[in-house]
């Protein structure tokens, strides 16, 4: 089955700085790859998909990058602000397969 | 629209006690999902319902069984908990494939 692997597990900035978390995953068939953040104590919720046939996608303040070849992909907060803390998820599917999602990143964003 | 609910949002329970976690989507979603999330180990697949009246095992099924009652609700059971279980399960559900999936707000679940 698929495997996804997500780093770093913690990270923390400075507001205003900008933060990049990395994703990589095992079957050159996933097509999908969403990210979910979730806040302390809240249920996850998506903030951003792109899927294989593109290899950027931007929203705000938010991006995420597809290289298929390398198997990998990455979300970009710029500018990122204290209500960015929380945990991202990475994942990923293909076909009609669930997801499977990557171990978390806790985002620390420091005032 | 309440989205997907889940019940309870607490519970503890005894080793080899039994219960039911319930969830219900008002959003009209074919699929519906179960997940435990365990510290450092993300978001597990326990089981799953593609449609109404299918059922299929996810990554970690094993102690529990599922009932997909009609296409609002799914429910979760462990027939016999053991301190291994205990963990904060989500439902969710989404429209199908590569679809946003919406979840509920999660159940805390302590087996002593």
């Amino acid at each position: 089955g698929e495997n996804v692997e997500q780093h770093p597990s913690t990270l923390s900035v400075q507001e205003g700085d900008s933060a990049v978390i990395k994703c990589t995953y095992s079957d050159s068939a996933s097509n999908y790859f969403p990210w979910y953040k979730q806040e302390l104590g809240k249920r996850p919720q998506l903030i951003i998909d792109i899927r294989s046939n593109v290899g950027e996608k931007k929203d705000q303040r938010i991006a995420v990058t597809l290289n298929k070849t390398a198997k990998h992909f990455s979300l970009h907060i710029t500018e990122t602000q204290p209500e960015d803390s929380a945990v991202y998820f990475c994942a990923a599917s293909m076909g009609y397969s669930t997801l499977t999602f990557g171990k978390g990143t806790m985002l620390l964003v420091s005032p | 629209n309440a989205g997907v609910t889940q019940t309870p949002k607490f519970q503890v329970l005894k080793t080899g006690q039994s219960m039911t976690l319930q969830c219900a989507q008002d959003m009209n979603h074919n699929s519906m999902y179960w997940y435990r999330q365990d510290p450092g180990m993300g978001l597990r697949l326990i089981y799953y319902s593609a449609s109404e009246g299918t059922t299929d095992k996810g990554e970690v099924p094993n102690g529990y069984n599922v009932s997909r009652l009609n296409k609002r609700e799914f429910s979760l059971r462990l027939e016999s908990a053991a301190p291994s279980q205990t963990s904060v399960y989500f439902c969710a559900s989404d429209q199908g494939r590569h679809t946003e999936a919406f979840f509920g707000q999660g159940t805390r679940l302590t087996v002593v």
